[in-house]
Order: C-alpha cells, then sequence, then structure tokens
C-alpha cells in the first residue's frame, strides 16, 4: 500500500526568500508523484507532476520538485516566494498499475510575509 | 481552469436533516470522487464512481451515499445529518483509466451540522 508524509504541517517564510517543503512516499512499486495547491475557499488544483523521464518537473509559476528514488522523496522547491503563494500543499501519490486513485498527505500551510 | 461545480458552498443545518451535496462536471470525464477534509488531516476518500450505475465505498467510513445516474453529475447524500459530519467535502474529476491522470477538484462544500 502507497503512503505519504508531508513532514511540516506550517511553513512560514519571508517573501522572495527560498522555501523547500517536503514530501516522502512509501510504495512497494513504481509511482507517480504529484503536488497539488489549494488556495484559500478553493478546491486542489495540480501545480506539477512526475510520471517518468527527467527527475526535475517545474510549473508555470517557479515551482520546481525532484523525484529522488533513493530517498523515496519529492520535496518542492521555489527560489524566491511570493505572498500570493500563501496557500495549502500537497503531495500525493500513486501506484503504477494500482487503482488510479491517489493517497494524500496531510498538507502543508505555506505562510508568506512580507 | 477546471469545470467542476459544487452547491452549495456553504451549508448550516440541524442535526437529524437530510442533504444533498451537489457536484457537476462538464469535462466529460468518467471517473468521479467525494473526498472528505479536516484542518491538518489527509483528504479521505469517501466514494468514488468508475462511470454511470458505478459507485464504490472509499477508504473511510461514512453514513453518506452516493449515485452516478448521469456522466456529468455525482451528488452525495446524507439521510441525517450529525455534528461528526461537520467538514469540508471535495468534489473531483479524472479520466477513466489513466493513472497518470490529474484530478480535478471543485471548489467545495463547508458542511456545519449544529
Amino acid at each position: 500500500a502507497q503512503s505519504v508524509t508531508q513532514l511540516d504541517s506550517q511553513v512560514p517564510v519571508f517573501e522572495e526568500a527560498p522555501v523547500e517543503l517536503r514530501c516522502n512516499y512509501s510504495s512497494s512499486v513504481s509511482v507517480y508523484l504529484f503536488w497539488y495547491v489549494q488556495y484559500p475557499n478553493q478546491g486542489l488544483q495540480l501545480l506539477l507532476k512526475y510520471l517518468s523521464g527527467s527527475t526535475l518537473v517545474k510549473s508555470i509559476n517557479g515551482f520546481e520538485a525532484e523525484f529522488n528514488k533513493s530517498q523515496t522523496s519529492f520535496h518542492l522547491r521555489k527560489p524566491s516566494v511570493h505572498i500570493s503563494d500563501t496557500a495549502e500543499y500537497f503531495c500525493a501519490v500513486n501506484e503504477k498499475g494500482g487503482s488510479y486513485i491517489p493517497t494524500f498527505g496531510r498538507g502543508t500551510s505555506l505562510i508568506v510575509h512580507p | 481552469e477546471a469545470d467542476i461545480y459544487q452547491t452549495p458552498r456553504y451549508l448550516v443545518i440541524g442535526t437529524g436533516k437530510k442533504i444533498t451535496l451537489e457536484c457537476s462536471q462538464t469535462m466529460g470525464h468518467d471517473k468521479m470522487y467525494w473526498y472528505q477534509q479536516d484542518p491538518g488531516m489527509e483528504l479521505h476518500l469517501i466514494h468514488y464512481s468508475y462511470g454511470v450505475n458505478s459507485t464504490e465505498k472509499g477508504d473511510l467510513s461514512s453514513e453518506s451515499t452516493v449515485s452516478r445516474i448521469r456522466t456529468e453529475h455525482f451528488p452525495l447524500t446524507l439521510e441525517s445529518a450529525r455534528p461528526s459530519h461537520t467538514s469540508q467535502y471535495l468534489c473531483a474529476s479524472s479520466e477513466q483509466g489513466r493513472d497518470t491522470d490529474t484530478q480535478y477538484f471543485g471548489p467545495g462544500t463547508r458542511l456545519t451540522v449544529l
């Protein structure tokens, strides 16, 4: 069975500082990995995903995540955050050939201070 | 932008009432899901559907029921609401048979049972 651990429930950071949101997963088979973002009073929306190929994936708004198979991690990073990045971030994993239903982590609240 | 809608957005009701949370999508997706979201917790899958006339229970035990009479519509019903049902309910959809696929989420219904 697959599982996801997001190590930080809350990450406060100042505007223009770098940030890393950590995600580790557990699975006995190969996986697909996702990061979703949830802005206040909205549903989740896909930020980026790793399916295969290059282990570094990027979003259109400057976030990136690197799949590390040996450490079973998929940490999300941004070199310089904006106030508008304040949101809840969810890591999710889906096993290849599995049920097609992802398992979500508990979420990390990114709080960007001016 | 995802075309998936939920109504109502907010609902406050008394114990014992019957309620239906509506979810509709215009993307023609076969798979639809209902999640329960509480602060600091994983998203818990409570129901899902692979297509018309298909419904399955998820990981989280729930006293709710769902129906899938039309592809675009996946309502969730609570026959007798209780304070323990107070939560955020998220509806989502994805394409059939592809575990790489993104889940598209609605904005959620925040339910409070007094």
